[in-house]
């Protein structure tokens, strides 16, 4: 079975500091792994995604993330927050390759920026 | 390039009655999903279909629900009757190549 699971619900920092999402999944096939942002009252957007290749991968807004097997992780990070950024992210894992792949979402993260 | 387009935005209805939600994916999208995601939790997929088959629709309370995708372009998703725990967002959304979806906007339904 596969899951998601994304470490705090809400994570608070302030306008340029450091931001860091969690998430960890499980699959006993190789992942596709994927970062989406929604903005209030709005669909998903796809920030990044990790299929095969290089481990750090870059997205859109300057946001990036790196795909650790070792540690089945795939935290988002971005080095200095700004208001805009205030979201709920949501990390999602799809199953094996073909083209009929399924999302598995996490429950989310709320970012809030303070100023 | 047009995005996935959904209607309406905002529904509310009482339990027990029915409901319809329409979506339009991206021009020659061939795969198709419906998610439902109830507050505070990620999207749960609730139907896939490929050009006008279904592929998976393990999560779909069938008894209630139900989707099609005529002629392999728009959906729609019923519900019949509604409950109080269908409230929640109906995410659409619309893929080429299998793995990177594209999101349209949802329908956001209240049952009260």
């Amino acid at each position: 079975a596969q899951s998601v699971t994304q470490l705090g619900s809400h994570v608070s920092v302030s306008e340029g500091a450091l931001v860091l999402l969690r998430c960890n999944y499980s699959s006993s096939v190789p992942p596709y792994l994927f970062w989406y942002v929604q903005y209030p009252n709005q669909g998903l957007q796809l920030l990044l995604k990790y299929t095969t290749g290089a481990t750090l991968v870059k997205g859109i807004n300057g946001f990036e993330a790196e795909f650790k097997k070792s540690e089945t992780s795939f935290h988002l990070t971005k080095p200095s927050a700004h208001m805009s950024d205030a979201a709920e992210y949501f990390c999602a894992v799809i199953l094996g390759v073909s083209n009929t792949g399924k999302l598995i979402f996490g429950q989310g993260t709320t970012l809030q920026v303070k100023p | 390039e047009a995005g996935v387009a959904q209607s309406p935005r905002y529904k509310i209805i009482e339990k027990r009655q029915s409901v319809a939600f329409w979506c339009n994916p991206i021009s020659g999208h061939a795969t198709l999903y419906w998610y439902q995601q109830i507050l505070g939790q990620g999207p749960k997929l609730l139907i896939q279909f490929q050009n006008n088959g279904v592929v998976d629709d393990s999560q779909l309370p069938k008894d209630r629900f139900s989707a099609e995708r005529l002629k392999g372009v728009d959906s729609t998703l019923k519900i019949q009757p509604a409950k109080l725990e269908d409230s929640a967002v109906y995410l659409c959304a619309s893929s080429a190549q299998g793995y990177e979806q594209y999101f349209g906007p949802g329908t956001r339904l209240t049952v009260t």
